[in-house]
């Protein structure tokens, strides 16, 4: 089982450059979300989508895009980047609403550098 | 709103012991899980247990079981017999059952000392 998978797992960038974190899963969960943590702290939501054509902000939007064009696939973009966004980002899915479908499954995350 | 509260930053624990680690929430909603997440120094998330408010009993899965009391808005983790690779960052989190958003706990690092 694939699962959640997110590529690249490793990035450096440059202050002022874009990118963009691809995230897909096969597990066909309509929700999917992007999460950021910081070193020593919890996990904050970015952007969160419901199904396909459907995202909305979470707690930490701001410099940061999404798009889900399909069920599968949630990238993340980072436009200008800023050291401030030095972090690592998961990715995650879950099967919907209703008591068992709340359970979050994550990707192995992403570690980026912003310098 | 939702809030998370672990109150805990770090724990340390003999192998083979038992260890609680702490959680509080607030929700407004009558209907919401609550989980469990470990993360390893790997970095990443796996999950532990669930609990829903409407469950009857605690969660239990292998070693680890969910200390759910309700009135008094908490859902501690148990880990019995503690074992070396047991050391981690450990999140509680929690989900409305009508929304989109789990929210996290700012985690409990584990040290299991041999």
């Amino acid at each position: 089982n694939a699962g959640v998978t997110q590529t690249p797992k490793f990035r450096i960038l440059k202050i002022g450059q874009s990118m963009t974190l691809q995230c897909a899963q096969d597990m066909n969960h309509n929700y999917m979300y992007w999460y950021r943590q910081d070193p020593g702290m919890g996990l904050k939501l970015i952007y969160y989508s419901v199904g396909a054509g459907i995202t909305d902000k979470g707690e930490v939007p701001n410099g940061y895009n999404v798009s889900r064009s399909t069920t599968e696939d949630f990238p993340l973009r980072l436009e200008l980047a800023a050291p401030s966004q030095t972090s690592v980002y998961f990715c995650a899915s879950s099967p919907g609403q209703g008591l068992s479908g709340n359970t979050i499954y994550f990707g192995e995350g992403s570690w980026l550098t912003v310098v | 709103a939702q809030k998370i509260t672990q109150t805990q930053p770090g724990m340390f624990v003999q192998e083979k012991e038992a260890v609680t680690l702490d959680c509080t929430y607030d929700t407004s909603d009558p209907s919401y899980g609550l989980f469990w997440y470990k993360q390893p120094s790997s970095g990443e998330m796996i999950f532990l247990i669930y609990q829903g408010s409407y469950d009857q009993q605690n969660a239990t899965e292998g070693r680890y079981s969910l200390n759910f009391q309700k009135a008094r808005k908490s859902a501690n983790l148990v880990i019995s017999a503690s074992q070396l690779g047991d050391s981690a960052m450990y999140f509680c989190a929690m989900k409305n059952t009508g929304g989109f958003k789990t929210i996290f706990g700012a985690g409990t690092r584990l040290f299991v000392k041999a």
